[in-house]
């Protein structure tokens, strides 16, 4: 099966930091990543789309120059929150989109997720 | 624009009781793909289903069966003889083709299973 792995799985900063999650494809190629933010109860919400080699596609609401993702390769997409503040205490979980016929066709697989806590 | 709306919140069952999870959901489209994930409390996502909008067949898994029902836009799923494993946190989702498949999720329902 197909695995998305995040690194870290927790972080804990201080206010005013920046933060870079990791989200990777193991074993396959993803065209496009998601990034999603679930509050504590609460769902998840799409923050942003990321194409390899592209600029990312921020939905509305979301602020592209506190949330910087970088999607460098094929297999791997960060998202950095700059000058992190603790209303951005969340769990940030990445997603990659495969087209492997392989792997079921177009399907989406999810990392684990990353805890991020800003003191 | 897409909606989905789980009104149970949190559901609190016996174990073997059986238990039904709604969905229902919003959108012009008519291609396109539910879901439904598992979500523990590790947090991880746990793909369950992906049923697309031409396949109105219900479903069964194991002790899992989805009900679809393009109608009254609902997307139901059935745990029979429940597990306390089973306790989490059970998302609807909705994706439609051309967007990427960003998926629009509903807002959750907390199963507890207990003894």
């Amino acid at each position: 099966g197909a695995v998305v792995s995040q690194h870290p799985s927790r972080v804990i900063c201080k206010s005013g930091t920046s933060v870079k999650i990791e989200c990777r494809s193991l074993d396959f190629q993803a065209t496009t990543m998601f990034w999603y933010r679930q509050f504590p109860k609460q769902s998840l919400m799409l923050m942003a789309t990321s194409n390899e080699g592209s600029k990312a596609t921020y939905e509305q609401g979301v602020e592209k120059d506190k949330f910087l993702i970088n999607h460098a390769s094929l297999t791997l997409s960060t998202l950095t929150v700059t000058s992190a503040h603790p209303e951005d205490s969340s769990f940030y979980i990445c997603s990659a989109r495969t087209q492997s016929t392989i792997l079921g066709g177009d399907e989406q697989f999810f990392g684990p997720g990353t805890r991020l806590t800003v003191l | 624009a897409q909606k989905v709306t789980q009104a149970q919140t949190e559901i609190s069952v016996v174990e073997k009781e059986d238990v039904t999870l709604d969905c229902v959901y919003e959108t012009r489209d008519t291609t396109y793909y539910l879901f439904w994930y598992k979500q523990p409390p590790s947090g991880e996502l746990v793909f369950l289903i992906r049923r697309n909008s031409f396949d109105e067949q219900n479903e069964i898994s194991g002790r899992y069966s989805w009900n679809f029902q393009k109608s009254t836009s609902s997307f139901n799923f059935t745990i029979t003889a429940s597990q306390v494993v089973d306790s989490a946190v059970y998302f609807c989702a909705l994706s439609e083709p051309g967007t990427a498949s960003k998926l629009t999720f509903g807002t959750g329902t907390r199963l507890q299973v207990t003894l």
